[in-house]
């Protein structure tokens, strides 16, 4: 089974600082992350996601995440947060090559960009 | 159009109504999805369509009502629904188990 947990449900930065939003997950098996991004009053947008090779991906809009193994972990960053950056951020995971097409998703996380 | 497209984006309805949800994925996915968003809650996923066929009911209430008449529409039919089921209704797809899900941008349904 695959949960996910993801650390403080708002976080509040100011522009041009880093962003970091927390992922902690756990799997029984490999599994596959992702990261979802929500603006108000629309549906869900991919930002990154993490299959199989190098921990560190990239996604759109700048932002990137590194998955830890050893801390069951796939943390979000951005080094210099925009105002348009302003958002809910969802963590999900899914089990993946033995995946029933399930993904799980946190709570998500609401980031504040002050100006 | 492009990508998944859900109508309407807005719906209001009373307890005694029957409504039905739309959506249409133009990306050749052979999986569909329907998620109910709530205030304050997780994403729940509620019903999983690989090739025209149900592969998940995550105990939903029986007054949804999934159907998927080939794999690029899925609709929730919706009848004599209560004021808790008011949430964003969100309809995803994906290329198969291995790919990452895209998403609609949802209808907002609210019961009275």
């Amino acid at each position: 089974a695959q949960s996910v947990t993801q650390l403080g449900s708002h976080v509040s930065v100011s522009e041009g600082a880093l962003v970091l939003l927390r992922c902690n997950y756990s799997s029984s098996v490999p599994p596959y992350l992702f990261w979802y991004v929500q603006y108000p009053n629309q549906g869900l947008q991919l930002l990154l996601k993490y299959t199989t090779g190098a921990t560190l991906v990239k996604g759109i809009n700048g932002f990137e995440a590194e998955f830890k193994k050893s801390e069951t972990s796939f943390h979000l960053t951005k080094p210099s947060a925009h105002m348009s950056d302003a958002a809910e951020y969802f963590c999900a995971v899914s089990g993946g090559m033995d995946s029933s097409y399930k993904l799980i998703f946190g709570s998500g996380t609401r980031l504040l960009v002050r100006p | 159009e492009t990508g998944v497209t859900q109508t309407p984006r807005h719906l209001v309805m009373g307890m005694t109504n029957k409504k039905s949800l739309k959506c249409e994925q133009h990306l050749g996915h052979n999986a569909m999805y329907w998620y109910k968003q709530s205030a304050k809650k997780p994403l729940e996923l509620m019903f999983v369509y690989n090739f025209k066929e149900q592969t998940e009911n995550n105990s939903v209430p029986s007054r949804f009502s999934p159907e998927c008449p080939n794999s690029s529409h899925l609709f929730l039919h919706l009848h004599t629904l209560q004021p808790e089921d008011s949430a964003l209704y969100l309809c995803a797809s994906s290329q198969d188990r291995n790919h990452e899900q895209y998403f609609g941008p949802g209808t907002r349904l609210t019961v009275t």
